[in-house]
């Protein structure tokens, strides 16, 4: 089956990049995707790419997607005590609605 | 748009009593995910729907476990007995599914806690 791994903590000092990885093992994944959740939130998408994409850039976020390893990352440009939370990435097959997800990455913020 | 609503946002009983969890989907939407987050397991989906047809409960516990969806714009997810292992934050998402790809989007979650 599927599967989508990520490190579990991340620590980064305040207006340093953040880069948070993945790795999945399916290769008919389309979509992967990045979601946030701050403390007794649910999840919010953040970004998303495309399977034939390798880099997606949407303000202080960055996405690059390495298909052949299997490889996706987050940058987050000047990173803010804001961003602190768990970070999630989940990959879809195509003609299936399921998302598989990692196990976030918890990421603080050092002041 | 109000989002994802569920309720309540918490939820605590005794073992062996009846849960019912709800949810609200975003008006349009046309499939929804119910999810369970634990420490120990991260974040299972248990079932979804689709045009309010259940299409995949492969993640659904066991028989104590039971989701409806009588139209589209409501949800129930069902424990019953609950036991003290169904201690968990239960999401709710909702997403349009069409060629271009579907973007799920999650409610903020009930934390159920069973003494």
């Amino acid at each position: 089956g599927e599967d989508v791994e990520q490190s579990l903590f991340l620590s980064v000092r305040e207006g340093d990049s953040s880069v948070i990885n993945c790795t999945y093992t399916d290769s008919s994944s389309t979509y992967l995707y990045w979601y946030k959740q701050e403390p007794g939130a649910g999840l919010q998408l953040l970004t998303y790419i495309f399977s034939n994409m390798d880099m997606k850039q949407d303000q202080r976020l960055t996405v690059l997607l390495n298909k052949k390893d299997k490889h996706l990352s987050l940058r987050i440009a000047d990173t803010q005590t804001g961003d602190s939370a768990i970070y999630f990435c989940a990959e879809k097959d195509f003609g299936n609605e399921k998302l598989t997800f990692g196990t976030g990455t918890r990421l603080t913020i050092i002041p | 748009d109000a989002g994802v609503i569920q309720s309540p946002r918490h939820e605590v009983t005794e073992m062996g009593q009846e849960v019912t969890l709800r949810c609200k989907p975003i008006s349009g939407h046309n499939s929804l995910f119910w999810y369970r987050q634990t420490m120990m397991r991260g974040l299972e989906l248990l079932i979804y729907f689709n045009n309010n047809v259940p299409i995949d409960d492969s993640g659904m516990p066991e028989d104590r476990f039971s989701a409806k969806m009588p139209n589209a714009s409501f949800s129930t997810l069902k424990i019953q007995p609950s036991e003290p292992r169904d201690s968990a934050v239960y999401f709710c998402a909702s997403s349009l599914t069409g060629p271009a790809g579907s973007e799920q989007y999650f409610g903020p979650g009930t934390r159920l806690t069973v003494t």
